[in-house]
């Protein structure tokens, strides 16, 4: 069964700053998705950044990027230049191509941005 | 704007009292359908997978008769809690996919069980 471990409980940096979120998976499946869900306290469940495993060009969204490092199983997301609005739950999933495409979360990581 | 649409928000109601909650893609069809659990400063944890047409499949350790899902067209899938009781409290939230593509979530359930 595939695992997703986010070892970072919480974290807290000053607004403007870069954190970076840790994130790894178990898996013997050689395609697969990755992900990054953003929940704020409203409990939305936000997509912030997707990453296609067979791909090996990390993905960014304007402030957020990725580095995946495959062979590791590694897939850590960068916040450059933070915002309050950063602030929230940040979950780190991996979804199977196929099959039941169920997606498989990482227990969170808590992140505080201050001002 | 939303593409899934879950109802009702928040519930509060007696012990014994059986609740259902919907889940709606707004604009496409859903191939699969997620219904999870969340309790506080936890993971989403996944519940069941709801296929239209078909029989949901549940993770080990869920009460399908306890949590019960019906998928009756590619747009609309519910959870029926029967019976609750406080244990039941929770946020339960849902999604839907269509093939390959990430899931869209549903604002989620804030069910509260006295």
């Amino acid at each position: 069964a595939q695992t997703v471990t986010q070892s970072q409980p919480e974290m807290s940096v000053q607004e403007a700053e870069t954190v970076t979120l840790s994130c790894t998976y178990d898996t013997s499946e050689n395609n697969y998705y990755l992900f990054w869900y953003k929940q704020p306290p409203s409990r939305q469940m936000i997509l912030v950044i997707r990453q296609e495993a067979y791909k090996q060009q990390n993905a960014t969204e304007n402030r957020f990027s990725v580095n995946f490092q495959k062979a590791a199983k590694s897939f850590s997301l960068k916040i450059s230049d933070s915002q309050l609005g950063d602030t929230a739950m940040y979950f780190c999933a991996f979804m199977h191509i196929q099959g039941a495409q169920k997606l498989v979360f990482g227990q969170g990581t808590r992140l505080t941005i201050n001002p | 704007g939303a593409v899934v649409s879950q109802h009702p928000s928040r519930v509060i109601c007696k012990s014994g009292t059986s609740v259902k909650i919907e889940c709606r893609s707004l604009d496409f069809q859903a191939t699969t359908m997620f219904w999870y659990r969340q309790f506080p400063k936890q993971s989403l944890m996944l519940m069941a997978t709801s296929n239209e047409g078909s029989k949901a499949t549940y993770e080990q350790g869920v009460e399908k008769d306890k949590f019960l899902i019906n998928h009756a067209s590619l747009t609309l899938s519910t959870l029926t809690v029967t019976s609750a009781h406080p244990e039941d409290s929770s946020f339960y939230i849902c999604s839907a996919n269509r093939n390959q593509q990430p899931q869209h979530f549903g604002d989620g359930t804030r069910l509260s069980i006295l």
